[in-house]
């Protein structure tokens, strides 16, 4: 699986948009770029995928640049329950398997 | 949405013992379920790939004497901690994928924590 790269932690103020960035610069044409989460002591949480156009649903919004080697989730107005650790992960077209990175601690400050 | 109920949620155990952990997807079938362990303030570390009615996949560096892996259907996978000692103890994620492919989701079980004492 081709690696991604993303920030150790980042901070947001409450009710502001937070921008969370992926690089995944070895992306073969047939990778998905999915976004999971997760609180503590749950398991992940699917967010959102795509594979080269940009993607909205009901919990963020997924940029993906036009040459597809990074990546950005975006909240549109961070809350409390939004602190979470965010993985960015690359899943070939076969599916199979799926290595989390090491992911971005957000902490949202109220 | 898909779900996975994963269970025990958490497990304490004596050294030497063994641990048995399901993961059963409720509401759609699952051909192949994932295993994880994450131990503190980590990222989720990939066990084994499990597909319905064959043996486990296993990655490099997980014995898979020690951690059997059954999938006999398509909406239950076990996961047994056998002979567990002390440095066993972590959080057991499972997952399960309702169709093939590099769109699907994975959706996640709640995890164990197991702690060998």
């Amino acid at each position: 699986d081709a690696k991604t790269t993303q920030p150790n932690s980042m901070e947001s103020n409450e009710e502001e948009p937070v921008h969370l960035p992926c690089n995944h610069s070895t992306i073969s044409g047939t990778d998905y770029i999915h976004w999971y989460r997760q609180l503590p002591s749950q398991g992940p949480e699917y967010v959102i995928h795509g594979l080269t156009s940009n993607v909205n649903n009901r919990m963020a919004s997924l940029a993906i640049a036009e040459d597809r080697k990074s990546s950005t989730l975006i909240l549109h107005r961070a809350t409390l329950r939004d602190a979470a650790v965010y993985y960015c992960i690359l899943r070939d077209h076969t599916g199979n398997q799926f290595y989390f990175g090491t992911g971005t601690s957000l902490t949202v400050i109220p | 949405g898909a779900v996975v109920s994963q269970h025990p949620s958490w497990v304490i155990c004596k050294s030497g013992t063994s641990v048995k952990i399901e993961c059963r997807s409720l509401d759609f079938q699952a051909t192949t379920m994932f295993w994880y362990r994450q131990f503190p303030k980590q990222s989720l570390m990939l066990m084994a790939t499990s597909n319905e009615g064959s043996k486990a996949t296993y990655e490099q560096g997980v014995e898979k004497d020690k951690f059997l892996i059954n999938h006999a259907s398509l909406t239950l996978s076990t996961l047994t901690v056998t002979s567990a000692h002390p440095e066993d103890s972590s959080f057991y994620i499972c997952s399960a994928r309702d169709q093939s492919g590099g769109s699907s989701p994975l959706h996640f079980g709640n995890g164990t924590r197991l702690t060998v004492t």
